[in-house]
């Protein structure tokens, strides 16, 4: 059974980087698929933010592309979010789920609160 | 805003059947397949229909889903306590070259 977990500091302040790892259980990263962020800030819908594939591949949301970078490693089945001068706008609820590309996302991690303040 | 526009509430009594639409463009719906999620706050979202109408094994056939055009709906018949919960469509779109959401729809059983 495929598990994701999502690890983190749950306190960013302004202008700093969030930094986010997911771990995945059950798969091996290196097998395939694409894997991916989204998050849901409070009161709010569901945003992707972006997806890479186990060779390193991304793509990302064009409205955070600037601020974002999103790595793998494989040899700890890993794989990481990073989001830039961050505000409190990025305050969220943050996901990581697998992602077959223009399907589905099919599963997803129980998600960790990210809350940017000072 | 989401890019995806979904009712923000909907409601039903146990037994009953309710559906819940999406509505898109021509960049996602349009031209790609719909999935749709059931979450409660504090757990994973769990994938309940992915291409339209597709359920992943151990989804009851409780729950379907179709599209038409640039328009998807989710329905759930004989409906249950357990089935309150936020439900969210998604489909890739073209324009963005990523996955779009709508904004959910609280499911209420009453």
């Amino acid at each position: 059974q495929v598990q994701l977990q999502e690890s983190g500091p749950g306190l960013v302040k302004p202008s700093e980087t969030l930094s986010l790892t997911c771990t995945v259980s059950g798969y091996s990263i290196s097998s395939g698929y694409y894997w991916g962020w989204i998050r849901q800030p409070p009161g709010k819908g569901l945003e992707w933010i972006g997806s890479i594939s186990q060779s390193g591949s991304t793509y990302y949301n064009p409205s955070l592309k600037s601020r974002v970078t999103i790595s793998v490693d494989v040899s700890k089945n890993q794989f990481s979010l990073k989001l830039t001068s961050v505000t409190a706008a990025d305050t969220a609820v943050y996901y990581c789920a697998r992602d077959w590309v223009a399907v589905s996302m099919d599963v997803w991690g129980k998600g960790t609160t990210v809350t940017v303040s000072s | 805003q989401s890019v995806l526009t979904q009712p923000p509430s909907a409601s039903g009594t146990p037994g009953q059947r309710v559906t819940i639409s999406c509505s898109g463009s021509t960049s996602n719906i349009g031209s790609n397949t719909v999935n749709w999620y059931q979450h409660l706050p504090g757990t994973a979202p769990k994938l309940l229909i992915y291409s339209n109408n597709q359920r992943p094994s151990g989804v009851p056939d409780r729950f379907s889903g179709s599209k038409s055009g640039t328009s998807a709906s989710l329905a759930i018949s004989g409906l249950q306590s357990e089935d309150e919960a936020d439900y969210y469509c998604a489909a890739w779109d073209d324009s963005l070259n990523g996955w779009v959401f709508g904004g959910g729809t609280k499911l209420t059983v009453l």
